[in-house]
């Protein structure tokens, strides 16, 4: 149990375009959903918070205009990097928690190129 | 400010036992995570410690001493699978976690 799923799991785009991620809980509600940024050789860096129904909650220095989140429903969370430059290029990881459990369930990480 | 500290790389010989520490200072503990991650793969749950002591694994085991805010991940029987990042989290009093910078582990024939 406990799968979380992303798509795309890779994705090329132009500069200047949006591109949106999609994080879903498969098999259970996920009350809080983290996106995460990874640039290589680089631990995991938490871009935001979301419950949901309610506005993301961002971290310090992560641009909320331009990375896009949207939790929607207990079972999908939506990351949108809109006007995509090359230095958004990374490995964007969406992990989900459910209220009944202390684990945070990864899925499997979407990497953007932006050219 | 919040810390956790991991050694950058280390390196063992498949058959062997190695053992990863991690220092953290937070504000608030609720509890610490290890996570394994290969290389291009998100990361993947191993080890969950709330209370003081030795948790065990199979393979794995993962130590808390609160008191001195230390944490170590126990890998026995190394096999050449095993090479990947290890990544110590710990969860602070707003449920946020705190991310270690990783430990790369290599394993040698």
């Amino acid at each position: 149990g406990a799968v979380v799923s992303q798509h795309p799991s890779r994705v090329i785009c132009k500069s200047g375009t949006s591109v949106k991620i999609e994080c879903r809980s498969l098999d259970f509600q996920a009350t809080t959903m983290f996106w995460y940024r990874q640039f290589p050789k680089q631990s995991l860096m938490l871009m935001a918070t979301s419950n949901e129904g309610s506005k993301a909650t961002y971290e310090q220095g992560v641009e909320k205009d331009k990375f896009l989140i949207n939790h929607a429903s207990l079972t999908l969370s939506t990351l949108t990097v809109t006007s995509a430059h090359p230095e958004d290029s990374s490995f964007y990881i969406c992990s989900a928690r459910a209220s009944f459990d202390y684990e945070q369930y990864f899925g499997p990480g979407t990497r953007l190129t932006v050219t | 400010g919040q810390n956790i500290d991991q050694p950058t790389e280390m390196t063992a010989t498949e058959g062997a036992i190695v053992q990863i520490n991690c220092t953290y200072q937070t504000s608030g503990f609720n509890g610490l995570f290890w996570y394994q991650q290969h290389a291009g793969e998100a990361p993947t749950f191993l080890s969950y410690n709330v209370l003081d002591g030795l948790e065990e694994k199979g393979r794995f085991s993962s130590f808390l001493s609160r008191s001195k805010g230390y944490s170590y991940l126990l890998l026995k029987e190394l096999q050449m699978k095993d090479s990947a990042s290890y990544l110590c989290a710990v969860r602070d009093s707003n449920y946020q976690l705190i991310w270690g910078a990783g430990t790369k582990l290599i394993i040698k024939p």
